[in-house]
C-alpha cells in the first residue's frame, strides 16, 4: 500500500532557528514528491516538486531535497511568517491523485 | 494563475439534508478532485474526475455522490448528511502542472 508519512506532527522554532521537516514514503515508481504548505483555514498552497533522487529545489527559506526513500523541506532562519502546515504528497499506483501525509505544523515564534 | 473556486467557505446544514458543494475552475483542466480534512487523519480522497461524465472513487466515497456535467464544474453531492461528515471539504484541479486548491468549505452537520 502507498504510503506517506511526514514527521514531526509539530515542531516550534525560535526565529531563526534552522531545522528539517521529513518525509517518507512507499511508493514503487516515483512520479513525483510534492510539498505544499497550508495556512489555517484555506487551502493547500504549492511550494516543490521533485522527480528524482538529489535533486534539490530552493523558495526563500525553504529548500526541498529528495532521496530514494524520503523528502527534506529545510527551513533556514524561519521568521514567523512561515508558520503553517507542511504537507507532503506522492501519486499514487492508480494515476493522478495525490496521496497525502498528515502535515507537520510549524510554529515559528519572534 | 490558476483560480479553484469553492462556492462557500462555510455551511451549516442539518442531519438528513442533501447538500451540495460546488467548485469551478478556470483554466480548462480536465482533472478534478475532492478531499476532506480531518485533524490527525489528514487529506483523504472522495471522488476524482479526469473528464466530464467521468468519475472514480477515491479511498473513502461512503456516503458522497459527484456529478461534472461540464468541464469547469465538479459537485460533491452529500445524500443524506451526517454528523461524521463535518468536516473541511478541499476541491482540486490538474492541469500540466501542480495539483491546484480551493480554499475549502468547512461544513458542519447538526
Amino acid at each position: 500500500e502507498d504510503q506517506v508519512t511526514q514527521s514531526p506532527e509539530a515542531l516550534r522554532l525560535q526565529e531563526g532557528e534552522s531545522s528539517s521537516l521529513n518525509c517518507s514514503y512507499t511508493v514503487s515508481g516515483l512520479r513525483g514528491l510534492f510539498w505544499y504548505r497550508q495556512d489555517p483555514g484555506k487551502g493547500p498552497e504549492f511550494l516543490f516538486t521533485l522527480y528524482s533522487a538529489g535533486e534539490e529545489k530552493e523558495k526563500e527559506r525553504l529548500k526541498a531535497t529528495l532521496t530514494k526513500k524520503e523528502s527534506f523541506l529545510h527551513i533556514t532562519a524561519p521568521k514567523p511568517e512561515d508558520s503553517a502546515t507542511y504537507l507532503c504528497a506522492v501519486p499514487g499506483q492508480a494515476g493522478t491523485a495525490l496521496i497525502f501525509g498528515k502535515g507537520t505544523t510549524l510554529s515559528v515564534s519572534s | 494563475d490558476v483560480k479553484v473556486t469553492q462556492s462557500s467557505r462555510y455551511l451549516v446544514k442539518r442531519t438528513g439534508e442533501k447538500v451540495f458543494l460546488e467548485c469551478v475552475q478556470d483554466m480548462d483542466h480536465e482533472n478534478m478532485f475532492w478531499y476532506r480534512q480531518d485533524p490527525g487523519l489528514g487529506l483523504r480522497l472522495i471522488y476524482f474526475s479526469y473528464d466530464v461524465k467521468m468519475k472514480e472513487k477515491g479511498d473513502i466515497p461512503e456516503g458522497y455522490s459527484v456529478s461534472r456535467e461540464k468541464k469547469e464544474r465538479f459537485s460533491l453531492i452529500l445524500e443524506s448528511a451526517s454528523t461524521n461528515q463535518t468536516s473541511m471539504y478541499l476541491c482540486a484541479s490538474l492541469g500540466g502542472g501542480p495539483l491546484h486548491f480551493g480554499n475549502g468549505t468547512r461544513l458542519t452537520v447538526t
